[in-house]
């Protein structure tokens, strides 16, 4: 499997669950990403994994908890959301933050809070 | 505050040539990014420039001002599957990407 794979790929979920998104990179990068992307608004950035290092975390609620175990694999926990945070949560990943790399994305989740 | 402005969407016909434009304010600059996102896909990268002038690559053309803070996407022989939303975004000093919101391109026959 190549590029970047999210699962699931759509999730509906009431306000009291728990539940987390999945991110891999196959293309041997070291920088990950979580952004929010809601319709006609522009790409939220979440957070930043750089050689599994959390580097930013743009003032997001608590109630988004990131994981980045190594560099292939990016976790986004979830617990106790609200109706605007139904959004689609896109998974992206560079050569590295601080360089001039191209982000590569994954397809990724349609999340629904009801 | 950091800004890219892009048209909300854009419609153009089959076979022909349309421009999306980009225009920014942000803290510092190390280059514009386009990408193209199919509904209910992911973004995949078109271009990139960092130096001013124009980028050709196949039917995709992207030109960038650095002076001026602009930037257009010139799609030529258009063809259905370019329908699509086109993102424009700037990577600042912090080498953080500031998004635009996105132009929706429509393609008719």
């Amino acid at each position: 499997e190549t590029g970047v794979t999210q699962t699931p790929r759509h999730l509906v979920m009431g306000m009291t669950n728990k539940k987390s998104l999945k991110c891999e990179q196959h293309l041997g990068h070291n920088a990950m990403y979580w952004y929010k992307q809601s319709a006609k608004k522009p790409l939220e950035l979440m957070f930043v994994y750089n050689f599994k290092e959390q580097t930013e975390n743009n003032s997001v609620p608590s109630r988004f908890s990131p994981e980045c175990p190594n560099s292939s694999h990016l976790f986004l926990h979830l617990h106790t959301l609200q109706p605007e945070d139904s959004a689609l949560y896109l998974c992206a990943s560079s050569q590295a933050h601080e360089a001039t790399d191209t982000q590569y994305f994954g397809p990724g989740t349609r999340l629904t809070v009801l | 505050g950091q800004n890219i402005d892009q048209p909300t969407e854009m419609t153009a016909t089959e076979g022909a040539i349309v421009q999306i434009n980009c225009t920014y304010q942000t803290s510092g600059f190390n280059g514009l990014f386009w990408y193209q996102q199919h509904a209910g896909e992911a973004p995949t990268f078109l271009s990139y420039n960092v130096l001013d002038g124009l980028e050709e690559k196949g039917r995709f053309s992207s030109f960038l001002s650095r002076s001026k803070g602009y930037s257009y996407l010139l799609l030529k022989e258009l063809q259905m599957k370019d329908s699509a939303s086109y993102l424009c975004a700037v990577r600042d000093s912090n080498y953080q990407l500031i998004w635009g919101a996105g132009t929706k391109l429509i393609i008719k026959p």
